[in-house]
């Protein structure tokens, strides 16, 4: 898995998008960069991946760089319900590894 | 689609007592899945991988002898924490790779809560 590193903490208004980035610099060619996130007590949740292209579904939207050494998800427009931890991930094979994730806080 | 039940979803047991847990694909065959770990306000740990019809492989530090997995089926894996102690009180989460799935994605179950006291 490629080393991927989020801040630890963010807060966002209720309403605002909410951009959480990633930094994955050791990141290969054929490594796909996932997100999940976490709501308190219960099992990691898949939102979205990618590979090289900007992707978006129904919740977030994911840019990668053009260098793929970093990529943000983006929640358009937050609600207290997006409160939780996100983790973003790029695994080498079918083996995840978690890092610390992004601590998000969606206030009223 | 793609979901991933455990049972239970929360044991209080003694110390020294075994627990096993169950991890079920409902709706896909699962050619792999994973356990892994979570500590209060910590990150998942990946504790190992299991393949259907084969042993599992643990990640370091991971006794395989206090944690017996088996993945007898497409659909089903167990985890079982043998003469259990405190310390091993923990959130326990399994996850599933679908069947013939070109990417990565893991599908999670809930998780069980597992306090020994």
């Amino acid at each position: 898995d490629a080393k991927t590193t989020q801040p630890t903490s963010m807060d966002c208004a209720e309403g605002r998008a909410a951009n959480l980035p990633c930094n994955h610099s050791t990141i290969s060619g054929n490594e796909y960069v996932y997100w999940y996130r976490q709501i308190h007590s219960q099992g990691p949740q898949y939102i979205i991946h990618g590979l090289k292209n900007n992707e978006t579904n129904e919740m977030a939207s994911l840019i990668i760089t053009e260098d793929r050494k970093s990529s943000t998800l983006i929640l358009p427009h937050a609600t207290l319900r997006d409160t939780a931890v996100y983790y973003c991930i790029a695994p080498l094979n079918y083996k995840y590894i978690f890092g610390t994730g992004t601590r998000l806080k969606v206030l009223a | 689609g793609a979901v991933v039940s455990q049972h239970p979803s929360w044991v209080i047991c003694k110390s020294g007592t075994s627990v096993k847990i169950e991890c079920r694909s409902l709706d896909f065959q699962a050619t792999t899945m994973f356990w892994y770990r979570q500590f209060p306000k910590q990150s998942l740990m990946l504790m190992a991988t299991s393949n259907e019809g084969s042993k599992a492989t643990y990640e370091q530090g991971v006794e395989k002898d206090k944690f017996l997995i088996n993945h007898a089926s497409l659909t089903l894996s167990t985890l079982t924490v043998t003469s259990a102690h405190p310390e091993d009180s923990s959130f326990y989460i399994c996850s599933a790779n679908r069947a013939g799935q070109a990417t990565y994605e893991q599908y999670f179950g809930p998780g069980t809560r597992l306090t020994v006291t």
